[in-house]
Parts: structure tokens; sequence; C-alpha cells
């Protein structure tokens, strides 16, 4: 099984909603990854967490809240989004950087679109 | 800040060998080379990696140059699936996981 699962795929939210992003693989992978992704732009790095602790933190704004309750889940909680925060939301998980094989795997992306 | 530098964009014409460039003139010793693609709406998918050597697997090959500071991924008979844009990522071998992608360059294979 070398698939990243996230869901939704879709989502719509209010500016005073809260909602959360999931993310799921099964690889035994000790890294997952929040990237954003604007249209015609590349993924922009956001969070990393290494052996589920949070390694990387981008200087997201606190209403992104990053959460690895363990080695394959990864939660992106979101509170009090604004329209410029709609994009594509993709997770990835690799072995970490330390060890041979590290080519990451990427799901297919939460589209969030914030109103 | 991306350590690479790609053009925004190349043409190919299907079933010939697309060659795209990607400059790193700043990496580092223990800093691999990694290319992921990304097909319209999908998420990126990676394609192949290296240090020093040069690397060939069923989709691609990666030619290193001796210095390390530039690379070539090599996709030796296009096809119009391979219509992309192509990332070429540095990455160091520790467990800090950093891996941050730079403006890509977007492949159209044409028939």
């Amino acid at each position: 099984d070398t698939e990243v699962t996230q869901t939704p795929k879709h989502l719509v939210m209010g500016m005073t909603n809260k909602k959360s992003l999931k993310c799921e693989q099964h690889m035994g992978h000790r890294a997952m990854y929040w990237y954003k992704q604007k249209a015609k732009k590349p993924p922009e790095l956001m969070f990393v967490y290494s052996y589920e602790k949070l390694s990387i933190n981008e200087s997201v704004p606190s209403r992104f809240s990053p959460e690895c309750p363990n080695s394959s889940l990864l939660n992106l909680h979101l509170h009090a989004l604004q329209p410029e925060d709609s994009a594509l939301y993709l997770c990835a998980s690799s072995q970490p950087g330390g060890q041979r094989n590290t080519e990451a795997f990427f799901g297919q992306g939460t589209r969030l679109t914030v109103v | 800040d991306a350590k690479t530098t790609q053009p925004p964009s190349m043409d190919c014409a299907e079933g010939r060998a697309a060659n795209l460039p990607c400059n790193h003139s700043t990496i580092s010793g223990n800093e691999y080379v990694y290319w992921y693609r990304q097909i319209h709406s999908q998420g990126p998918q990676y394609i192949i990696h290296g240090l020093k050597n040069n690397e060939t697997n069923e989709m691609a090959s990666l030619i290193i140059t001796e210095d390390r500071k530039s690379s070539t991924l090599i996709l030796p008979h296009a096809t119009l699936r391979d219509t992309a844009v192509y990332y070429c990522i540095v990455r160091v071998a520790n467990n800090n996981n950093d891996m941050r992608f730079g403006a890509g360059t977007r492949l159209t294979v044409k028939p």
C-alpha cells in the first residue's frame, strides 16, 4: 500500500467555522508534511512532523493547527480562516531523511474554499 | 528559499526525449537531488533522486554533473501523459525533513 489518503477531497467553510483535514498513510513512514498550493504556484511547505514531533513550522498563522496523533495520522485543524486561505492542501509522507529511501508520497489533496 | 533554478516552461515532441535542466549551484555535500512531477490537479509524484552518481529507473534517468551544481532529468520517450510541472528539489539527508519546492518547469508534450 503506497497510498496517502486525504479527506475530505473538497471542503467549503465559512470564516467562523472550525474544520479539520485528515491525512493517513500505512507505509510505516515517520515523516509527514502539510503543504498549501495556490493555483499555478508550487506547493508551499507549512509543517513537517518527524517521529510524531513537529520539526518544521514555516511561521504559519495560528488559525492553522497541525496535529500528529500517531505515526499513521496527520490532521490540520482550521479555525477562523480567511478567503485567501482557499487553496489545495496537500499531505505527504516519507521515511525520515536520514534513511536511504526518502521519496515522498503525496495525497491527492483537499481543495478548500473559504467563503 | 528554493535552492534550485529551472526554466519556467519547455516543449517536447511526442516520442522524443525530454531533457529538463536544473541548476543547484549552492548544493552541499550531504544534499540529494530529487525530482517530482505534478499533473494538473493531482498530488506530486516522485520520479527519481540521486546524490552524485547518475541514476536510472523505469520512469527516467538523472544525470548529475561532476561538480553537482546542476542536473538533468531525462524522459527517454515522452508521451502526452508526461505533460506536467516538473520540480527539482534539493534535500539534505537528515531528520529535519525539509523538503521545499521551487517554481518548476511546465513541460508540454506535443503530438
